[in-house]
């Protein structure tokens, strides 16, 4: 699977959009973009996923450049609880685990 | 949807004993499911695979001995701490994956497993 690079830490005022990069620069072709996010102390929560296009579902929108080298998740109106760790992840879909990175701490504030 | 239950969601043993993780999957049958656990303020790690009917796969450094895995049925995978010592207290989470119509849910988790061995 491609290795994905993300900041460490974001912050984001409540209210405004809250946008997380990655890089995937060696991605495959058959591989999904895949986002999560795990709450303190919980398990990780799917967010969405694509290959290609955008997406756009009740959580979040995915952007994915053209060139499928990076793409950008994001949270249209950050509250307190989208405070959370967010796992950018590309993979295959032939079923093999998920392989997670570090992620991004998002931290949203009042 | 698409629903992984994990249970207990805490767990205190004595060192020496022995603990036992179910992840079940509700609402759709998995042939595979994954284990992971997490030590604190660090990233998932996977442990293993879990596949129905035959052996789980381990990854390089993960004792098959100690971190017994049984899948029995097509939603039920079974983790099985062995002899567990205080190193072995961590999160342990439980995924799977749903596909098909009419949408891909992608991969699943259970809400996590805190050991914590005394």
């Amino acid at each position: 699977d491609a290795k994905t690079t993300q900041p460490p830490s974001m912050d984001c005022a409540e209210g405004r959009a809250a946008n997380l990069p990655c890089n995937h620069s060696t991605i495959s072709g058959n591989e999904y973009v895949y986002w999560y996010r795990q709450i303190h102390s919980q398990g990780p929560q799917y967010i969405i996923h694509g290959l290609k296009n955008n997406e756009t579902n009740e959580m979040a929108s995915l952007i994915i450049t053209e060139d499928r080298k990076s793409s950008t998740l994001i949270l249209p109106h950050a509250t307190l609880r989208d405070t959370a760790v967010y796992y950018c992840i590309a993979a295959n879909q032939a079923g093999t685990a998920l392989i997670f990175g570090k992620g991004t701490t998002l931290s949203v504030s009042s | 949807g698409a629903v992984v239950s994990q249970h207990p969601s805490r767990v205190i043993c004595k060192s020496g004993t022995s603990v036992k993780i179910e992840c079940r999957s509700l609402d759709f049958q998995a042939t595979t499911m994954f284990w992971y656990r997490q030590f604190p303020k660090k990233s998932l790690m996977l442990m293993a695979t879990s596949n129905e009917g035959s052996k789980a796969t381990y990854e390089q450094g993960v004792e098959k001995d100690k971190f017994l895995i049984n899948h029995a049925s097509l939603t039920l995978s079974t983790l099985t701490v062995t002899s567990a010592h205080p190193e072995d207290s961590s999160f342990y989470i439980c995924s799977a994956r749903k596909q098909g119509q009419p949408r891909d849910y992608g991969y699943t988790f259970g809400s996590g497993t805190r050991l914590t061995v005394v």
